[in-house]
């Protein structure tokens, strides 16, 4: 079975631009989490999709948002971006979003904000 | 969210077992007790994950206190590919996230 991917792995932007980062999920996963890794941090929720509707929402502002399509991949979009946006993101997998089932961890996309 | 305490870090030998401590004492009845690690340069690896009873995987063994106040990661013979920051989470069965607090680095001596 195929793992998590993440395109693209590395990314610059300028702030205030906007960027769009994709993950295909692991096969047969039917709810995709995605968090934010800043340098020496650990990850934190962004937010959880499950079935194409979002599933919950960690404390990020409106200017994060995403897409679930119908195969189960996912998008993420970040809008007027600023350098603190500067982080690892990664996209996790899962048979549900409940405590009873492992996530899988993509690689992530290292998103540097200049 | 279940607190967790972990050391900041942890020092083994190439190929002896390594015991990797958790205390999680706000732990709810419904929290799963999952275990996560970060090499270098990756995203997080799902090791394991138990309600209450001991698990056993290919990976680790996963050793949970009566009480699940406390559970105890087990590497049964360390490499050095074992290197990597060690995350213990509590995930409520009707929750939807991994809150990840600092973790224990492991650090694997030849």
């Amino acid at each position: 079975e195929t793992g998590v991917t993440q395109s693209p792995t590395h990314l610059i932007k300028t702030r205030g631009q906007q960027v769009t980062l994709r993950c295909s999920s692991q096969s047969g996963h039917n709810t995709v989490s995605w968090y934010q890794q800043a340098l020496g941090q650990g990850p934190q929720f962004i937010f959880q999709y499950y079935r194409e509707e979002e599933n919950g929402r960690g404390n990020f502002p409106p200017r994060f948002s995403g897409l679930q399509f119908p195969n189960y991949s996912s998008e993420l979009n970040v809008n007027a971006l600023e350098l603190d946006d500067s982080a690892l993101y990664l996209c996790a997998s899962s048979l549900g979003g409940t405590g009873d089932y492992g996530y899988t961890f993509g690689s992530g996309t290292r998103l540097t904000v200049v | 969210d279940a607190k967790t305490t972990q050391p900041n870090s942890m020092e083994s030998n190439e190929e002896e077992p390594v015991h990797l401590p958790c205390n999680h004492s706000t732990i709810s009845g419904t929290d799963y007790i999952h275990w996560y690690r970060q090499l270098p340069s990756q995203g997080p690896e799902y090791v394991i994950h138990g309600l209450t009873s001991n698990v056993n995987n290919r990976m680790a063994s996963l050793a949970i206190a009566e009480d699940r106040k406390s559970s105890t990661l087990i590497l049964h013979r360390a490499t050095l590919r074992d290197a990597a920051v060690y995350y213990c989470i509590p995930h409520n069965n009707a929750g939807n996230m991994l809150t990840f607090g600092g973790g224990t680095r492991l650090m694997v001596k030849p």
